[in-house]
């Protein structure tokens, strides 16, 4: 166990439609990763939130945004969902710092299935 | 851009036999590696990390992995695999970005442990 939690478990949705996931991170994390995984794929980046900024993202366009509050937990949303959106979901957590504190850890949910119809 | 490759997407071996995993990476300081593991509908698990140092790293479940530089690689082995091991592998290069790291994962590979 990561401490690391994340909700719903599974979701389905409609082509065209918002959704949100949640996670809370792991007690004493600050920072909290956003990775989508395809099926039969590995994870890929998809943004990074330090003490509630986005702090980069990856190759995804701007309907997937997030935002982290003040307890460090954080909502990933989706707007017009795609098919292609249909994906494992995970979020991770870890201790970072300013100027760049590479040496840490991440760790991971279990995950929200999410489902596009 | 850093890359991971995990040559085999599948691989099947005998409850009791020995195990090795590839990983080939691409990235242009010195790499922060790790090896995840994920079961079935699950989120990863962490087995080991290489940081700095020794280029021998120990992992939890009796798993080991080896940097090695001129081969831009970090594979994974296990001496004796057993049945609980079947699940899939993913091996993640972390750069440096911003308050942290951002990792880059492989392709995974999925390992079937026979009885």
């Amino acid at each position: 166990e990561t401490g690391v939690t994340q909700s719903p478990t599974h979701l389905i949705k409609t082509r065209g439609q918002q959704v949100t996931l949640r996670c809370s991170s792991q007690s004493g994390h600050n920072t909290v990763s956003w990775y989508q995984q395809a099926l039969g794929q590995g994870p890929q980046f998809i943004f990074q939130y330090y003490r509630e900024e986005e702090n980069g993202r990856g190759n995804f366009p701007p309907r997937f945004s997030g935002l982290q509050f003040p307890n460090y937990s954080s909502e990933l949303n989706v707007n017009a969902l795609e098919l292609d959106d249909s994906a494992l979901y995970l979020c991770a957590s870890s201790q970072g710092q300013a100027g760049g504190y590479v040496k840490n850890i991440q760790y991971f949910g279990a995950g929200t299935r999410l489902s596009v119809l | 851009a850093q890359s991971v490759t995990q040559p085999d997407i599948h691989i099947t071996v005998s409850e009791g036999a020995s195990l090795e995993l590839r990983c080939n990476y691409s990235y242009g300081a010195t790499p922060y590696l790790f090896w995840y593991v994920q079961s079935p509908g699950q989120g990863l698990q962490l087995l080991l990390k290489y940081f700095s140092g020794d280029t021998l790293v120990q992992g939890i479940k009796g798993f080991e992995a080896e940097f090695k530089r001129s081969q831009s690689s970090f594979n994974l082995r296990k001496p004796s695999v057993h049945w609980s091991d079947a699940a899939e592998y993913f091996c993640a290069v972390g750069a440096h970005f911003g308050a942290g790291n951002m990792l880059t994962f492989g392709g995974g590979t999925r390992l079937m442990v026979k009885p």
